[in-house]
């Protein structure tokens, strides 16, 4: 019979435009929180970490905004460029814990 | 350093045929993880060692899939017997603390056929 499997979310963007991409998390007690990036064929890669006692942090063309009260994690990517068309994935961490836990993901396509 | 390094990076075996995906983590990371990602569930965590030992194994779906972390330089992760329905790509990454984030290999894309 027919699979059903995962249908990633796509955003594409001109190049050049601001990206951003979304994400809810699950649980409340969840205190740290990662952005990672895949390219196709590769491992993920940590683009940006946010702690649960921030609401914004900045990197090199990328924020991470944390809104805790409706459990809402967002990668603002700026002036997005080619390169940065991958998959791009939320990771959440509950403090007791060394597990991260990965969401769906969301696939971003840059065109000229 | 050369990072998380997984072998093979791909495998294709029969139905029936005993798999065994390796990992060598980062030197001096003392946590090591073993995922799968599927377009079914996405990236699953399968299992997690510190300092060598299996701290939750919650994630392996089954008794065909085992785990080791004999040393702190290696691990391994075997399926048998393997099954269709385990094509998958296999990640392995190792980290220091969860600050910061763990660091993946490339990881093993396996096809069972």
């Amino acid at each position: 019979g027919e699979s059903v499997g995962l249908h990633l979310p796509t955003l594409s963007v001109q190049e050049g435009d601001n990206s951003i991409i979304n994400c809810a998390y699950s649980n409340s007690a969840s205190d740290y929180f990662i952005w990672y990036k895949q390219e196709s064929g590769k491992g993920p890669q940590f683009i940006i970490d946010i702690r649960s006692n921030m609401d914004k942090r900045q990197g090199q063309r990328v924020t991470v905004l944390l809104n805790k009260t409706v459990k809402h994690l967002s990668l603002q990517i700026a002036a997005t460029q080619p390169g940065d068309s991958a998959v791009y994935f939320c990771a959440e961490n509950r403090g007791n814990t060394d597990k991260l836990i990965f969401g769906t993901g969301t696939r971003l396509q840059v065109f000229p | 350093d050369a990072g998380v390094i997984q072998s093979p990076r791909h495998e294709v075996t029969e139905m029936g045929q005993e798999v065994t995906l390796r990992c060598k983590p980062i030197s001096g990371h003392n946590s090591l993880f073993w995922y799968r990602q599927t377009m079914m569930r996405g990236l699953e965590l399968l299992i997690y060692f510190n300092n060598n030992v299996p701290i939750d194994d919650s994630g392996m779906p089954e008794d065909r899939f085992s785990a080791k972390m004999p040393n702190a330089s290696f691990s391994t992760l075997k399926i048998q017997p393997s099954e269709p329905r385990d094509s998958a790509v296999y990640f392995c990454a190792s980290s220091l603390t969860v600050l910061g984030g763990y660091t993946f290999g490339s990881g093993t894309r396996l096809t069972v056929v």
